[in-house]
C-alpha cells in the first residue's frame, strides 16, 4: 500500500524524441507526486510536481499525466537532449511533514545523439 | 542558493565500527531527512526530525539512529556498521514540500 512502482528501469532515446516514465500507486490517500531528476555524482533534485485535482502539468518540454482512477501518473520528456541523461524518481507523499516522501524505484535515462 | 553539505563524500569502513554522517543546511528548514539510495531499489526513508531534538523512524530504521542537537545539522550514526549498509546517503531538508538533497555520501562497509 506504501509502494510506488516505476517502470522501466532503464530508457535508451535517441535525441528528439519521446521519453515516457511511469508510476503506479495504491494508496489513495497520497496528495502530491513530485518527480526528481539526478545527474551523476549529484542529489536528486526536483524537476516537476502535481497534486491529485489536477490530471495534467506542463513545463518547458517535462509534463507529468496523472490519472487518478487507474492510480498512474508518467513523465514526458517531448524532444529528449542528451543532457537530459540522467536517473529519474517518481515520488508520492502521504501527509506531512513535508518532505517525507515514498520514491519509485528509478529509470536510468539515456538520450543519444 | 540553497545548500546541504555532507561532509563525507566516500567513507571506507570495516565491519563492527561506529559511523557517524554529518550534514548540514544552511535553508533555516525544520524538516531534515535520511534516505537510502540502492540500485533498483530508489530512495527508502530511514530517519527525519522536523524539529531539534525530535525524531521520527523513516521506513527502514534497523541499524540507524540519529541526532539532531540544532537545527541545521542533522547526523545518521551506524552503531556498528555492517556490509549490508554499503550503500549512498543522501541528506535532505524541506520546508513547503520540495526536498533539497546533498551530495551524497557513499559509505563501503568491509
Amino acid at each position: 500500500q506504501q509502494q510506488v512502482k516505476q517502470s522501466p528501469q532503464s530508457l535508451i532515446v535517441q535525441k528528439g524524441g519521446i521519453s515516457i516514465i511511469n508510476c503506479a500507486y495504491e494508496n489513495t490517500a497520497f496528495d502530491y507526486f513530485p518527480w526528481y531528476q539526478q545527474f551523476p555524482g549529484k542529489g536528486p533534485a526536483l524537476l516537476i510536481a502535481i497534486r491529485p485535482d489536477v490530471s495534467e502539468k506542463k513545463e518547458g518540454r517535462f509534463t507529468i499525466s496523472f490519472n487518478k482512477s487507474a492510480k498512474q501518473f508518467s513523465l514526458h520528456i517531448m524532444d529528449s537532449q542528451p543532457g537530459d541523461s540522467a536517473t529519474y524518481f517518481c515520488a508520492a507523499r502521504k501527509g506531512m511533514p513535508a518532505g517525507k516522501l515514498i520514491f519509485g524505484q528509478g529509470t536510468t535515462l539515456q538520450v543519444k545523439p | 542558493d540553497v545548500k546541504v553539505t555532507q561532509s563525507s563524500r566516500y567513507l571506507v569502513k570495516r565491519t563492527g565500527e561506529k559511523v557517524f554522517l554529518e550534514c548540514v543546511q544552511d535553508m533555516d528548514h525544520e524538516n531534515m531527512f535520511w534516505y537510502r539510495q540502492d540500485p533498483g531499489l530508489g530512495l527508502r526513508l530511514i530517519y527525519f526530525s522536523y524539529d531539534v531534538k525530535m525524531k521520527e523512524k523513516g521506513d527502514i530504521p534497523e541499524g540507524y539512529s540519529v541526532s539532531r542537537e540544532k537545527k541545521e545539522r542533522f547526523s545518521l550514526i551506524l552503531e556498528s556498521a555492517s556490509t549490508n549498509q554499503t550503500s549512498m546517503y543522501l541528506c535532505a531538508s524541506s520546508n513547503t514540500g520540495e526536498l533539497f538533497f546533498g551530495e551524497g555520501s557513499r559509505l563501503t562497509v568491509l
